[in-house]
């Protein structure tokens, strides 16, 4: 089945607690990105990666970093959380196309503390 | 300025009928595309509907149609015969077609629309 995983699902963590979340696709596509959420301002960009080893950043990446060692994952790494990052983050894959859905994995809760 | 433009922050609609989403957007590129996802209170992103920008013809997917008007640059979304399950978070998206001038495929999307379904 295609689909992309994200882990974990949901997150309670403290304030300076480095932590990851993974992101994994397996539909062999090129373009991966992660968007947080956040009431009233729908998704917004935080990293993105067209390739293999090619990232850069999108609306919101303060405080966030990404890599992108291998085609199919794509993990977010938060190095100092704090409470201002509490959101629901969305891992996504698609093509390099504009006339391609982005295909959207489950989602994190995450809540920093 | 905002490219992609959601008025209604909420919206009722009684069963069995048909109700219209808003969606407005700004872009300068000729290709792009309009993406419409629900989202249910559990959280998961569902993928709706695709309007490209030179499809001459409005996207229908079952109940879903997109009224596409491109020269007022509004992509709104009609569902028909509403039933309870479509009480959701509904989003409108742009993705532009160009690399330059920090597109990068992203998805843009607008703020949602809160559609509550009434038996």
């Amino acid at each position: 089945e295609a689909q992309v995983t994200q882990n974990p699902r949901y997150l309670i963590t403290v304030t300076g607690k480095k932590l990851t979340v993974t992101c994994s696709q397996n539909m062999n596509h090129e373009y991966m990105s992660w968007y947080r959420q956040d009431p009233g301002l729908g998704l917004r960009q935080i990293y993105y990666s067209m390739n293999v080893e090619v990232t850069d950043k999108g609306d919101v990446p303060e405080g966030y970093k990404v890599s992108r060692k291998e085609k199919r994952n794509f993990p977010l790494i938060l190095e100092s959380p704090s409470p201002n990052q509490t959101s629901l983050y969305f891992c996504a894959s698609s093509p390099l196309l504009y006339q391609e859905t982005q295909y959207f994995g489950p989602g994190t809760r995450l809540l920093v503390l | 300025a905002q490219k992609i433009t959601q008025t209604q922050p909420g919206m009722f609609v009684q069963e069995k009928e048909a109700v219209t989403l808003d969606c407005t957007y700004d872009t300068s590129d000729q290709s792009y595309g309009l993406f419409w996802y629900k989202q249910p209170s559990s959280g998961e992103m569902i993928f709706l509907i695709y309007q490209g920008s030179y499809d001459e013809q409005n996207a229908t997917e079952g109940r879903y149609s997109l009224n596409f008007q491109k020269a007022r640059k509004s992509a709104n979304l009609v569902i028909s015969a509403s039933q309870l399950g479509d009480s959701a978070m509904y989003f409108c998206a742009m993705r532009e077609g160009r690399r330059s001038g920090g597109s990068n495929y992203k998805l843009t999307f607008g703020k949602g629309t809160l559609l509550t379904v009434n038996p």
